[in-house]
């Protein structure tokens, strides 16, 4: 089965710096890879996902950048946060010809 | 397009109460359908799914079934425990091969003793 991972697991960062947030995927090849955001006491909400190395489709348009070097790495980036930016990031994966998605243990930003 | 609308929260139930989280869907077609909870402080886990009309999706204790005539989806479960305690998030898999989940907006569980 498949194992996700976030790093960090919580994150300070103050108004105007840049944001690296990485997620990797054990378990699976050649997954479809997604960005969630989740505001306090809200749903989810969807960022980014990727089919594939180099592929990225945004859903909103925001202060965020995603990217995907490797078959099983997926980065969230900014180069300068907004207050708006705090929130909890959750990392997903789905495997080719299946429908559900697994989560990683999500990483909480605060944007001060 | 399609939809996910979840009773609000937060629902406060005594242990070994009954539980039932009203879900509904808006989809062209026929979609699966998910129920995914969250813990405190945690990512998303998958709980249950259905894939199909008529289908019972299962684990842990709690059920949902997948009614078409209805575009529904409640979760239900018997006898509740402390730590059922989450977030519980319905959710459809979206047209398409990109496998983007529409999710609904969440219900907080609280059990107390």
């Amino acid at each position: 089965s498949q194992t996700i991972h976030q790093w960090p697991a919580t994150l300070v960062q103050p108004v105007g710096s840049p944001l690296s947030l990485e997620c990797t995927v054990e378990g699976t090849s050649n997954p479809n890879l997604y960005w969630y955001r989740q505001a306090a006491g809200r749903g989810l909400q969807l960022l980014f996902y990727s089919v594939g190395i180099g592929q990225i489709s945004s859903e909103v348009p925001q202060n965020l950048s995603a990217s995907r070097p490797q078959d099983r790495q997926f980065i969230l980036s900014s180069k300068k946060l907004l207050l708006s930016d705090s929130g909890f990031y959750l990392c997903a994966s789905r495997q080719e010809g299946q429908e559900t998605q697994y989560f990683g243990p999500g990483t909480r930003l605060l944007v001060l | 397009g399609n939809s996910v609308t979840q009773m609000e929260g937060p629902v406060t139930l005594s242990e070994e109460a009954f539980l039932t989280i009203n879900c509904t869907y808006t989809a062209t077609g026929y979609p699966s359908l998910f129920w995914y909870v969250q813990y405190p402080g945690e990512g998303l886990q998958l709980l249950l799914k259905a894939t199909k009309a008529d289908d019972k999706g299962s684990n842990k204790g709690f059920e949902a079934t997948y009614r078409k005539e209805t575009t529904s989806f409640h979760l239900e479960k018997g006898s509740v425990q402390v730590s059922d305690s989450a977030v519980y998030f319905c959710a459809l898999h979206g047209s398409g091969n990109t496998g983007k989940l529409i999710f609904g907006q969440g219900t907080t569980l609280q059990v107390k003793p």
